[in-house]
């Protein structure tokens, strides 16, 4: 069974520039959620898609949005990107998100560098 | 709001045993997860605890206590592999997948 799959791996960007981040959940998982991780502030939750529906919203301004997609697809995109932006984005797949062992699998990541 | 607090790092010896504590604040609780990520990869599941007590996989144990807003990850027979950060994360929200996560610990293992 292929894991969270995520692309692109590594992308360098102007500030000022947008950027669109891809992720494939694993087959079968209805749940996508995205979240940044970063030197000083550790892993932060940006948002939860389930069923093409945005479900849960962390504390990002609205340069950060995305979308799910019927086959339960994700992309994020943020605009007007700053250098504070660079990160590493991680997309996260589960079943329902719901029930015991809270077991959500994370992809490799998309390493944004802002410049 | 949310707060989870665990030390910054932990240095161990192979085959010992370590134990990282996790104090958490949440505004409601469901489960106090913990997560493994080896530097460049990807945070990996280890262990979850929704009620009191301990949950044992392998080497890797969790434990637990609601009423003092606790738990902790307690990694015997260390091996050299166990070297990473370790994250323990709550939900505040059934059914929901934003996981809260603390700081992290970062584990080295000393021969």
């Amino acid at each position: 069974k292929a894991g969270v799959t995520q692309t692109p791996r590594y992308l360098i960007k102007t500030r000022g520039q947008q950027v669109t981040l891809s992720c494939s959940p694993i087959s079968g998982h209805r749940s996508v959620s995205w979240y940044q991780q970063t030197p000083g502030q550790g892993l932060q939750f940006l948002f939860e898609y389930f069923s093409e529906t945005q479900r849960n919203k962390g504390n990002f301004p609205g340069r950060f949005s995305g979308r799910q997609f019927s086959n339960s697809r994700s992309e994020m995109n943020v605009s007007t990107l700053e250098l504070g932006d660079s990160a590493l984005y991680l997309c996260a797949s589960s079943l329902d998100g719901a029930g015991r062992g809270n077991t959500i699998y994370f992809g490799e990541g998309s390493w944004l560098t802002v410049v | 709001g949310q707060s989870l607090e665990q030390p910054s790092e932990v240095t161990a010896v192979e085959g010992a045993i370590v134990q990282i504590n996790c104090t958490y604040q949440t505004s409601g609780f469901y489960g106090l997860s913990w997560y493994q990520q080896h530097d460049g990869g990807a945070p990996t599941f280890l262990s979850y605890n929704g009620l009191d007590g301990l949950e044992e996989t392998g080497r890797f144990s969790s434990f637990l206590s609601r009423s003092d807003s606790y738990g902790y990850l307690l990694l015997q027979e260390l091996q050299m592999k166990d070297s990473a950060s370790y994250f323990c994360a709550v939900r505040d929200q059934t059914g929901a997948n934003n996981l809260f996560f603390g700081t992290g610990t970062r584990l080295t293992v000393i021969p």
